[in-house]
């Protein structure tokens, strides 16, 4: 089994400021990593993965996060946040068999003010 | 069709009543998959479908729950005797195959709201 903790519930942040959202995975096999991005009253959107290869992964919106085996994170940044990405974004694994379903974290709501 | 598609949008539903919630996976997808989404209980998985194999109901909270999914396309959640601990959006993704990396795509969910 897996687990997903996303430490931070909230994130207020200026526009145009650097951000970090954190995640910690815990699991006993290995897996991928995920983080989506879901806006007000929509669906929730592949932001970037992490399958294999290199640690850092870059993602849509400017976004990117670096997957750490040995602190078992898979933290989310961006160095420059907009108005437009205030949202609420969530970290999630999977197991690399089979059609695993995704563990999710509880979420980070970013909010980004002028 | 382009993405995944629920329906309906939004359902209101008195207690005790039974609710049909429809999921229309990205054509050729072979796996599908229901979340539900509640403020106390964030993300959690409910069923998914691989195929032609049996269906992973582990996730299912109670036996008013139940998912078929026709032809390897189309699926069905049903809550039965609805409760108001019931109220959440629920949503559907689906996932092309294993090289992928399991990724899912999802639809914009249905909002249940039991009264």
């Amino acid at each position: 089994a897996q687990s997903v903790t996303q430490l931070d519930s909230q994130v207020p942040v200026f526009e145009e400021a650097p951000v970090e959202l954190r995640c910690n995975y815990s699991s006993s096999v290995s897996v991928y990593l995920f983080w989506y991005v879901q806006y007000p009253n929509q669906g929730l959107q592949l932001l970037l993965k992490y399958l294999s290869g290199s640690t850092l992964v870059k993602g849509i919106n400017g976004f990117e996060a670096e997957f750490n085996k040995s602190q078992t994170s898979f933290h989310l940044r961006k160095p420059s946040v907009h108005i437009s990405d205030t949202a609420e974004y969530f970290c999630a694994v999977s197991e690399k068999q089979g059609y695993s379903t995704l563990t999710f974290g509880k979420g980070t709501m970013l909010l980004v003010s002028p | 069709g382009a993405g995944v598609s629920q329906s309906p949008s939004n359902k209101v539903t008195e207690k005790g009543k039974d609710v049909e919630l429809r999921c229309d996976p990205i054509s050729g997808h072979t796996a599908l998959y229901w979340y539900r989404q509640s403020l106390g209980q964030g993300l959690e998985f409910l069923i998914y479908f691989q195929g032609n194999s049996a269906p992973d109901k582990s996730g299912l909270p109670s036996d008013r729950f139940s998912a078929e999914r026709t032809g390897g396309s189309v699926s069905t959640l049903t809550i039965q005797r609805t409760q108001q601990e019931d109220s959440a959006v629920y949503l559907c993704a689906s996932s092309l195959s294993r090289a992928q990396g399991n990724i899912q795509y999802f639809g914009a969910g249905t909002r249940l709201s039991v009264l």
